[in-house]
């Protein structure tokens, strides 16, 4: 129940396309749901984050779209650019444990 | 501007030999995490100290341990490496804990690879 999972593992798209990731989760306790941007060598970089009180939130050419009914959460990469080709984690954070649960990750290739 | 900082980037240690890894944090908050992150997974929670209240997770070698001497600083120890513990250790911060609009938000460090050889 403690579980994220996310998918795609691996993603490949066109430049100027859309990346969509998806995740899901079954713990209601679940209160705040960040991604984070993580290139090769690097740590993980908060890219954007949502509440359950919000459907969508749209920071640039990253949206998140969150379905609370589903427990589904999402993130769309807008006019996808080769820049932008790296591991992405969905997460998930319980108030009562204080804990951020990963997703398995997805690699993004954006091709020029 | 560095918010949470890591050092050494790159760790090279012999089996069996005691390393430290250190992190520390300009942010001034009051939580910092430690995670193992290997090849291709998410990163793994090893602990966290909320203030001085150390926060260990059930499924943390007794080999790990960590200590934070003030808000800022905060180490890893392994205190005999094996093969196995090669991964990047990742640092992060939240300025506290869950509760908090945002507050809980955590800010990770660049990482630093550990290598045994």
């Amino acid at each position: 129940q403690q579980q994220v999972k996310q998918s795609p593992q691996s993603l490949i798209v066109q430049k100027g396309g859309i990346s969509i990731i998806n995740c899901a989760y079954e713990n209601t306790a679940f209160d705040y749901f960040p991604w984070y941007q993580q290139f090769p060598g690097k740590g993980p970089a908060l890219l954007i984050a949502i509440r359950p009180d919000v459907s969508e939130k749209k920071e640039g050419r990253f949206t998140i779209s969150f379905n609370k009914s589903a427990k589904q959460f999402s993130l769309h990469i807008m006019d996808s650019q080769p820049g932008d080709s790296a591991t992405y984690f969905c997460a998930a954070l319980s108030g009562n444990t204080g804990k951020l649960i990963f997703g398995q990750g997805t690699t993004l290739q954006v091709k020029p | 501007d560095a918010m949470v900082i890591q050092n050494p980037r790159y760790q090279v240690t012999q089996f069996g030999k005691p390393v430290t890894l250190s992190c520390s944090q300009t942010l001034n908050h009051n939580v910092m995490y430690w995670y193992q992150q290997k090849s291709s997974q998410a990163p793994k929670l090893l602990f966290h100290y909320y203030d001085k209240d150390f926060n260990n997770e059930a499924d943390t070698p007794d080999n790990f341990q960590s200590r934070r001497p003030n808000t800022s600083f905060c180490f890893l120890d392994i205190r005999s490496p094996g093969l196995g513990d090669a991964a990047m250790y990742l640092c992060a911060t939240s300025r506290d804990r869950p509760g908090w609009q945002f507050q809980e938000t955590q800010y990770f460090g660049p990482g630093t690879r550990l290598l045994v050889l």
